[in-house]
């Protein structure tokens, strides 16, 4: 089946600093990518929509600026987390759609985030 | 709108035992419907599919039928293992977009 790798699976950093998270995936080319957040037994949260050689879409309450995410192959979606507080842990979890329009996301093993 | 309603856990059974997740979903048109599968520390795995009425998605013992009549599509396996425990979620697509219940706890004990 179609893998997504996300890349770190764990980081631990201190307030104030900026974290990247990466989501490829590996053996097929994703025109829309999607990144979720997940809190403690609670379901996925769609934070934004991520489509190639365009802006993402942000869901409502989810602030653009402080969850950067650029889309600049259909391989590669990063997520960046600027200026991170204690109150951004939380497990981050991508997946990518399938363009040839199977209608299945894939999803990364995802990345737990701890702010320090 | 679109909404998928899941089964409250968690749920705790042992080896062998009858298992059924129930799930209900409102939406407009005519959507895929999905479960998911989450082990513990990691990302969701796709479990089963069905993309129209009276699809039956199956794979590892799990089976679940699209019902439009009652908007259910409820996921079971007829003898559960300890390997089975994790988090399930029932999900529904309609056009790009991807609609999440709030997960179901398993816990199989020996």
């Amino acid at each position: 089946g179609a893998v997504v790798s996300q890349h770190p699976s764990r980081v631990i950093c201190k307030s104030g600093t900026s974290v990247k998270i990466e989501c490829r995936s590996l053996d097929f080319q994703a025109t829309t990518m999607f990144w979720y957040r997940q809190f403690p037994k609670q379901s996925l949260m769609l934070m934004a929509t991520s489509n190639e050689g365009s802006k993402a879409t942000y869901e409502q309450g989810v602030e653009k600026d402080k969850f950067l995410i650029n889309h600049a192959s259909l391989t590669l979606s990063t997520l960046t987390v600027t200026s991170a507080h204690p109150e951004d842990s939380s497990f981050y979890i991508c997946s990518a759609a399938d363009r040839n329009g199977k209608n299945i996301q894939y999803f990364g093993a995802g990345t737990r985030l701890s702010v320090l | 709108g679109n909404s998928v309603t899941q089964m409250e856990g968690p749920v705790t059974l042992s080896e062998e035992a009858f298992l059924t997740i129930n799930c209900t979903y409102t939406a407009t048109g005519y959507p895929s419907l999905f479960w998911y599968v989450q082990y513990p520390g990691e990302g969701l795995q796709l479990l089963l599919k069905a993309t129209k009425a009276d699809d039956k998605g199956s794979n590892k013992g799990f089976e679940a039928t699209y019902r439009k009549e009652t908007t259910s599509f409820h996921l079971e396996k007829g003898s559960v293992q300890v390997s089975d425990s994790a988090v399930y979620f029932c999900a529904l697509s309609s056009g790009n977009q991807f609609y999440f219940g709030t997960g179901t706890s398993l816990t199989v004990i020996p």
